[in-house]
């Protein structure tokens, strides 16, 4: 089983609607990560949490929440999903250094 | 603010023809250096961490090496399941945060 899991995979919605994005990771670690990946961008930073009640934001946080649940479970929200969200996600988790991340969740805003 | 440039942009070879991907860094304290491989479709996968000028780390036909300016990630006789984006990030000791930035890859093609 994969260590770091997102639900869903693929998503299409309408602008205005609100989206929520789903990370779980068995891997152990208080640290978890959003990122969006554009074509010709690098992976971006939207919002990071290093325990359960630590969250900040990224870099492009502007339009997007999370809420932590739990150390395992790590979830984004879009709260009146926009045209230019459209985007790939990743979930990424971490000990220390390295990111291990999730398969990505591929979202579409019309 | 931390920058990293990856180059070429994509580059094909044909299978067993050797070659290096380039990462050029500026980054206000270096932590770590990372190497991903990343599929279509597919999240970033872990290859390596960098952490001194001078560090080597092999795995199978790739080797990532470091200096205080730039990584080199080179791919001897690379095979056809070789094809895929290599990004490369760093880690910077920036306060609380060690924050991570990406480069936007190079994508390797490699014919058979």
């Amino acid at each position: 089983d994969a260590d770091v899991t997102q639900t869903p995979r693929n998503r299409i919605t309408k602008t205005g609607k609100r989206i929520m994005l789903e990370c779980s990771q068995t891997k152990g670690h208080d640290r978890m990560y959003w990122y969006r990946q554009d074509p010709g961008l690098g992976l971006r930073l939207i919002y990071y949490s290093f325990d359960v009640k630590d969250i900040n934001k990224g870099e492009i946080s502007d339009g997007y929440s999370v809420s932590r649940q739990a150390q395992a479970k790590f979830s984004l929200s879009l709260e009146s999903a926009i045209p230019n969200q459209t985007a790939l996600y990743f979930c990424a988790t971490s000990d220390s250094d390295t990111q291990y991340f999730g398969p990505g969740t591929r979202l579409t805003v019309l | 603010e931390d920058q990293v440039t990856q180059s070429p942009e994509a580059l094909r070879l044909q299978e067993g023809e050797s070659s290096s991907l380039n990462c050029s860094y500026t980054v206000s304290g270096l932590r770590g250096l990372f190497w991903y491989r990343q599929d279509p479709g597919k999240g970033p996968e872990f290859l390596f961490t960098l952490y001194s000028a001078g560090e080597e780390k092999e795995k199978e036909r790739l080797k990532a090496t470091l200096t205080k300016k730039e990584s080199f990630l080179h791919i001897t006789a690379p095979k056809p399941e070789d094809s895929a984006t290599y990004l490369c990030a760093v880690q910077a000791n920036s306060g609380g945060y060690q924050k991570v930035t990406f480069g936007t890859g190079t994508k390797l093609q490699v014919i058979p």
